[in-house]
């Protein structure tokens, strides 16, 4: 099956910086999630962006379908940013979102 | 509903006992998702329904794991002798078609300890 990898797998940021957090699958895709996992653990939808770019506040997203990988920029992060981020992927012929493993987030004021 | 509900949003049960989670899924949307998620994991899928039955269930890891979906909104999960193995979050999700593709929405989980 398709393979989600994303890196880097822990981050540290001071409020204030910013930061890039990337995606790569291994197969074509025609859906391509972002979500955000609170510290309470309710995974929150960010963008869904199975090719283009995207901006949300503070947020915006780049996935260039033709070579595989996804970026997610954070600008500007505050606390409230900390968490883990998760890329998920359904692949051309699948039915499935399949999710990569993470990147975690420490914001620190 | 406004969201996906999901309950219990904790259970604790013995190893051995059967256990039922539940989902109500976002009005209008006819595909359901169950996941996974273990302790510092991404989440895993399990089961995905469209409309009432089982599209593909590949993801359930045994015949203790079973779940339905009668009408086409609420799904049910069920679990029978349970094992401390079991002990994770499950996920619920429900999704709109885009262009094809199924956008999902997730609930706030249900988190099973088997002691």
């Amino acid at each position: 099956g398709i393979q989600v990898e994303q890196s880097p797998p822990d981050l540290i940021l001071q409020e204030g910086a910013n930061s890039t957090l990337r995606c790569n699958f291994s197969d074509s895709v025609n859906n391509l999630q972002w979500f955000h996992q609170n510290p309470w653990g309710q995974l929150i939808n960010l963008f869904y962006i199975p090719s283009g770019t995207k901006q949300n506040g503070r947020l915006s997203a780049t996935t260039v379908a033709t070579e595989r990988y996804s970026l997610l920029y954070i600008s500007s992060s505050q606390t409230t940013d900390s968490g883990v981020y998760f890329c998920a992927v359904e692949a051309l012929r699948g039915n499935k979102l399949v999710f990569g493993a993470g990147t975690i987030l420490r914001v620190k004021s | 509903g406004a969201g996906v509900s999901q309950t219990p949003s904790n259970k604790v049960t013995e190893k051995g006992k059967y256990v039922e989670l539940r989902c109500d899924p976002i009005s209008g949307h006819t595909a359901l998702y169950w996941y996974r998620q273990s302790l510092g994991q991404g989440p895993e899928f399990l089961i995905y329904f469209q409309g009432t039955g089982a599209a593909d269930d590949s993801g359930l890891p045994n015949d203790r794991f079973f779940a339905v979906r009668p009408e086409g909104s609420v799904s049910t999960l069920k679990i029978q002798r349970t094992e401390r193995g079991d002990s994770a979050v499950y996920l619920c999700a429900s999704s709109f078609s885009v262009s094809g593709a199924n956008v999902l929405t997730f609930g706030a989980g249900s988190r099973l300890t088997v002691l």
